[in-house]
């Protein structure tokens, strides 16, 4: 069964501080791992599709670091802002022709101004 | 920018009725899913399809749910029978073939109120 587990589970921060949070993952049979961003009420955003060990992505003050081989992922947000504040959510889909994803339970952020 | 689409975005009925759920996937998108969220829990997946057939299914996908492709731009979820347990945010999400990663599409959800 796969499982996947993200820390921690909510997170409050001050706008400008840096952040940081874990997904984990079986590391056996590896195939990919996406990083979504999902506010209310709007569709979750792929933020991140992570395929190879070592892959580090970044976009605007926001990256990625992928390890398979112990099976964890970090998202970090430079300078977080109020426009952050959502749930974050990492998922594994499987290498079949269906694949369907397993998500973690997601990390809600709130950056306080 | 293309995207999913979901409609209604909320949905209140009564136990034992049937709804129809509505997507319209991306257009030149080949693979559809539907994944549920029960308040406080994981998004879980519910069913994958393509070329007009389910590809899996998972255990909550029971005879109660089916699933169709009516008229090759919509995409519906049909729950015969609701249960109070069937209350959650139902995903659609789609994503064309061969994408490296398997990277999937989704929409703003339909939140489901089963009273």
């Amino acid at each position: 069964i796969l499982n996947v587990e993200q820390s921690p589970q909510s997170l409050h921060v001050q706008e400008g501080d840096s952040t940081n949070f874990t997904c984990s993952f079986p590391s056996s049979n590896f195939y990919a791992l996406h990083w979504y961003r999902w506010e209310t009420a709007k569709s979750p955003e792929a933020l991140f599709v992570m395929t190879l060990n070592g892959d580090e992505k970044k976009k605007g003050r926001i990256s990625a670091t992928l390890n398979t081989k112990e099976g964890y992922s970090y998202l970090y947000i430079k300078g977080s802002q109020p426009e952050d504040s959502a749930t974050y959510l990492c998922a594994s889909p499987s290498r079949t022709n269906a694949g369907k994803s397993t998500f973690g339970d997601g990390t809600t952020l709130t950056v306080k101004p | 920018e293309p995207e999913v689409t979901q409609t209604p975005s909320h949905q209140v009925t009564q136990m034992g009725q049937e709804v129809i759920l509505r997507c319209v996937p991306i257009s030149n998108h080949l693979y559809f899913y539907w994944y549920r969220q029960i308040l406080g829990q994981k998004v879980e997946f519910l069913v994958s399809f393509y070329n007009n057939e389910i590809s899996e299914k998972s255990e909550i996908f029971d005879d109660q749910f089916s699933v169709e492709r009516p008229d090759g731009s919509n995409f519906t979820l049909k729950i015969r029978s609701t249960k109070l347990e069937d209350s959650a945010m139902y995903f659609c999400a789609s994503r064309s073939a061969s994408v490296l990663g398997n990277e999937q599409f989704f929409g703003p959800g339909t939140r489901l109120t089963v009273l």
